[in-house]
């Protein structure tokens, strides 16, 4: 099992340019979960999804949109860059919530 | 709103001492999960240790254990016999039974004095 990969492991983009991180998981895990991680703030949740075709918010998810239209996979899209998003993007797996997440190894994001 | 604090930004710890790291949260709901997770330099996430709401017993890892105070909603981390390899970010996390998300703490940085 690869477990959870991450797309691409460093990015730098433009104001206003647009990109897609990939997530995908070969556990058959229904929750994944993609979170950012800044300086000082720990991990914030951006958005999540329990099942294929099923997607919800999370503390932070203006900026982002997100699809599911696999088990396996959970892009995560950025449609117009702005140097707020500047972070490390983690994607995360399990079967459950309550269950052990298992995390990918990060996007390190820099908008210039 | 649900948040998850933890007081202490950084602490160490002698090689071979035991440490404890501090996290309380606040719900008011009565089932929900709590877990710690470890960030080493990798910035891999690791789970360390889980505990459900509604079991009293604490739960142990190795050198790994948690104390749970229900009532007044802590749940503090203890590394005994340090080791080097266990220096790293340390997130305590917590999801409410009927949600479907998991909130966070910011992190304690733990550093192991050789």
């Amino acid at each position: 099992n690869a477990g959870v990969t991450q797309t691409p492991k460093f990015q730098v983009l433009k104001t206003g340019q647009s990109m897609t991180l990939q997530c995908a998981q070969d556990m058959n895990h229904e929750y994944m979960s993609w979170y950012r991680q800044d300086p000082g703030m720990g991990l914030r949740l951006i958005h999540y999804s329990v099942g294929a075709g099923i997607t919800d918010q999370g503390e932070v998810p203006n900026g982002y949109n997100v699809s599911r239209s696999t088990t396996e996979d959970f892009p995560l899209r950025l449609l117009s860059a702005a140097p707020s998003q500047t972070s490390v993007y983690f994607c995360a797996s399990s079967y459950g919530v309550e269950e052990t997440q298992y995390f990918g190894p990060g996007t390190r994001l820099l908008v210039l | 709103a649900q948040t998850v604090t933890q007081s202490q930004p950084e602490m160490s710890v002698q090689e071979a001492e035991t440490v404890t790291l501090s996290c309380t949260y606040d719900t008011s709901e009565s089932d929900y999960y709590l877990f710690w997770y470890k960030q080493p330099p990798s910035r891999q996430m690791i789970l360390v240790i889980r505990q459900e709401a509604y079991k009293q017993q604490n739960a142990t890892e190795n050198r790994f254990s948690v104390n749970f105070q229900k009532a007044a909603k802590s749940f503090s981390l203890k590394i005994s016999d340090s080791q080097l390899g266990d220096a790293a970010m340390y997130f305590c996390a917590y999801r409410i039974g009927r949600d479907d998300k998991i909130i966070f703490g910011k992190g304690t940085r733990l550093h192991i004095l050789p």
